[in-house]
């Protein structure tokens, strides 16, 4: 099946620092990248939905200068946290999508914002 | 807009019994598909199945079986004999269909912790 990678599997760090999370898809060309945010015990928000080489839709209430995504190809779509504080320390999910129904998942990214 | 209700937020039971997890869904929209995904402790999220709103039969696959039924707005899942293994949230998902033909994003349910005692 479809495979879609993140990195880092695990963050940490300081407040007012950035963290870059990228999201590959590894075996196909992904149209659509969707990037989810789940907080502990709680169900998967979205925040953004990116298409290749325009900009990304991001869901209400989702600051998009704070929450920088880039999908520059097919393959890849990266998430930035720009000055982030612990409130941002959460778990983050990307998935891609190559036709018209599925989504495949990566892996997810815990961040912890010290 | 869509909505996914996951009444149960959690669930206990012991290795063997049969357990069913609830969802019950809301789309103004005719054409639709329904998902669940297993979230096992490590976070990453576990394709189960994918039913589109025009085929109400219900499926089996080993264990995991799915009751679709349209007049109540919804999409149960049954482990049979349980099993360990089984302990994680699952997450009834659904997408509905736009008219260019392309998929919409993904609206979760709350999801339902099943944890399955030895």
């Amino acid at each position: 099946g479809a495979v879609v990678s993140q990195h880092p599997s695990r963050v940490i760090c300081k407040s007012g620092t950035s963290v870059k999370i990228e999201c590959r898809s590894l075996d196909f060309q992904a149209t659509t990248m969707f990037w989810y945010r789940q907080f502990p015990k709680q169900s998967l928000m979205l925040m953004a939905t990116s298409n290749e080489g325009s900009k990304a839709t991001y869901e209400q209430g989702v600051e998009k200068d704070k929450f920088l995504i880039n999908h520059a190809s097919l393959t890849l779509s990266t998430l930035t946290v720009t000055s982030a504080h612990p409130e941002d320390s959460s778990f983050y999910i990307c998935s891609a999508r190559s036709g018209r129904y599925e989504q495949y998942f990566g892996p997810g990214t815990r961040l912890t914002v010290t | 807009a869509q909505k996914v209700t996951q009444a149960q937020t959690e669930i206990s039971v012991v290795e063997k019994e049969d357990v069913t997890l609830d969802c019950v869904y809301e789309t103004r929209d005719t054409t639709y598909y329904l998902f669940w995904y297993k979230q096992p402790p490590s976070g990453e999220l576990v394709f189960l199945i994918r039913r589109n709103s025009f085929d109400e039969q219900n499926e089996i696959s080993g264990r995991y079986s799915w009751n679709f039924q349209k007049s109540t707005s919804s999409f149960n899942f049954t482990i049979t004999a349980s099993q360990v293994v089984d302990s994680a949230v699952y997450f009834c998902a659904l997408s509905v269909l736009i008219s260019s033909g392309s998929a919409r994003q993904l609206t979760f349910g709350s999801g339902t912790q099943l944890t399955v005692l030895p």
